[in-house]
């Protein structure tokens, strides 16, 4: 089973709209952290934002914020105002701090969802 | 600035052949790590690092060889073994001890085999 589910391969969003980008994830670690990228066509990654699995308020970062729903395991970042530069590949990622699955002590990412502005 | 540097930024390989990726960094990170990236695939991790001169296999190890023998430095061959190399490829690093950092990437390799 995947652990991190992005159901949006694209959408394409008017500017200035507010943006939802959807994330659930799975786990049966009770510590965890989520995380979310932004890819450009230029490929590198960019942190945007983060959230605990113990954190009570949702996190924000200036225009994102992470509306966060421990009990559906769910993870959406939305984007307010949005603008032509947030054009990119999203990625959401968690990573589990006791049990990592495998041995593998990395992120575990989910497949994406490109994200058109409009003007 | 600190940050991570790849290198090249494009790299052609013929059949056959064993290439290098370079990944250095300043930042004083403890924790490396080698991701794949393939179109609609998002990443996967290939290997892992938490201290020199130790490391670990991720999840898609199969064709890939890493050494760690300094701290800022952690490079990626990719040999003969590997049957679909051609891809994108993403090192990053983050601090050990701070399990809510969010990972710090390069600015990736483009491989392609020719």
């Amino acid at each position: 089973a995947q652990k991190i589910t992005q159901t949006q391969p694209g959408m394409f969003v008017q500017e200035k709209e507010a943006v939802t980008l959807d994330c659930t994830y799975d786990t049966s670690d009770p510590s965890y952290g989520l995380f979310w990228y932004k890819q450009p066509s230029s490929g590198e990654m960019i942190f945007l934002i983060y959230q605990g699995s113990y954190d009570q308020q949702n996190a924000t970062e200036g225009r994102y914020s992470l509306n966060f729903q421990k009990a559906r395991k769910s993870a959406n970042l939305v984007i307010s105002a949005s603008q032509l530069g947030d054009s990119a590949m999203y990625f959401c990622a968690m990573r589990e701090f006791v049990y990592s699955g495998g041995g593998a002590d990395g992120l575990t990412f989910g497949k994406g969802t490109h994200l058109i502005i409009q003007p | 600035d600190g940050g991570i540097t790849q290198s090249p930024k494009y790299l052609f390989r013929k059949e056959g052949q064993n290439v290098t990726l370079s990944c250095e960094q300043n930042l004083n990170h403890d924790a490396m790590y080698w991701y794949r990236q393939d179109p609609g695939q998002g990443l996967r991790l290939i290997y892992y690092s938490q201290i020199v001169n130790d490391f670990q296999k991720g999840d898609i190890a199969e064709g890939y060889s890493v050494s760690r023998e300094k701290k800022e430095s952690f490079p990626l061959t990719v040999t003969s073994a590997q049957k679909n190399p051609t891809a994108f490829y993403l090192c990053a690093s983050s601090p050990e001890w701070d399990r809510n950092y969010g990972y710090t990437f390069g600015s990736g390799t483009r491989l392609t085999v020719v």
